[in-house]
């Protein structure tokens, strides 16, 4: 069973629309968890980056949640562009281990 | 400016046959990493150098092997290619592997189909 585990795997939104995304894990203990954006036919790309002792971070319009108590992240977009479509990645990290363990991701389609 | 630049882009090929992807980063990283990324579209670690020398080798077959001739390069060489190889490879790069906050940075991929 994958320790990462994402929710859910696509979601349709119409643009200028608000939508979050679920991230659960079972690492433990972990140093740190972050979210990628990984567009069509590219590489992913880091979006936010949070330690346990973190409970939220903002990038533009991406705002990521962090409950350690929990084991869950949550990635909420606000006023969706076209741009956004693409897969989010949510990946933690143990400490000192120098792997990273990746969710499948979550599938983003924003309408016009 | 590429940060990290793999070649080729795409790469189709018969199965049996031995290939190479290649990557380069001019971000002056000390790490440089390999993953597979399936059709479920999981990203999985298969090998990770620290200037020039190996420190992830996860279980993957030895028709697989890493060469990293300068902390700028890490190349990866496929022998006797099956269907099951077909994926898209990504290679990354980072300051170094044991920085808490460390951001990977992802090449375009790889996307290798054997037939």
């Amino acid at each position: 069973k994958n320790q990462v585990e994402q929710s859910p795997q696509s979601l349709i939104i119409l643009e200028g629309k608000n939508c979050t995304l679920q991230c659960n894990y079972t690492v433990s203990p972990f140093s740190n968890l972050r979210w990628y954006k990984q567009d069509t036919g590219r590489g992913p790309v880091s979006l936010t980056i949070m330690t346990f002792s973190e409970n939220t971070k903002s990038n533009g319009r991406y705002t990521a949640t962090l409950d350690a108590d929990t084991k869950q992240s949550s990635l909420h977009i606000t006023a969706s562009q076209l741009s956004d479509s693409a897969s989010y990645i949510c990946v933690v990290r143990v400490p000192g281990d120098y792997k990273l363990s990746f969710g499948a991701g979550t599938t983003v389609t924003v309408r016009a | 400016d590429t940060a990290v630049s793999q070649t080729p882009k795409y790469l189709v090929t018969q199965m049996g046959n031995d290939k190479s992807i290649k990557c380069e980063q001019n971000l002056g990283h000390d790490t440089m990493y390999w993953y597979k990324q399936d059709s479920k579209k999981f990203l999985k670690i298969m090998f990770s150098y620290n200037n020039k020398e190996l420190i992830i080798n996860e279980t993957v077959p030895n028709r697989f092997s890493p060469k990293s001739p300068d902390k700028a390069h890490l190349n990866l060489h496929i022998n006797s290619l099956e269907l099951g190889d077909s994926a898209v490879y990504f290679c990354a790069s980072s300051q170094g592997p044991s920085i808490r906050e460390e951001t990977q940075y992802f090449g375009p991929g790889t996307r290798l189909l054997v037939l």
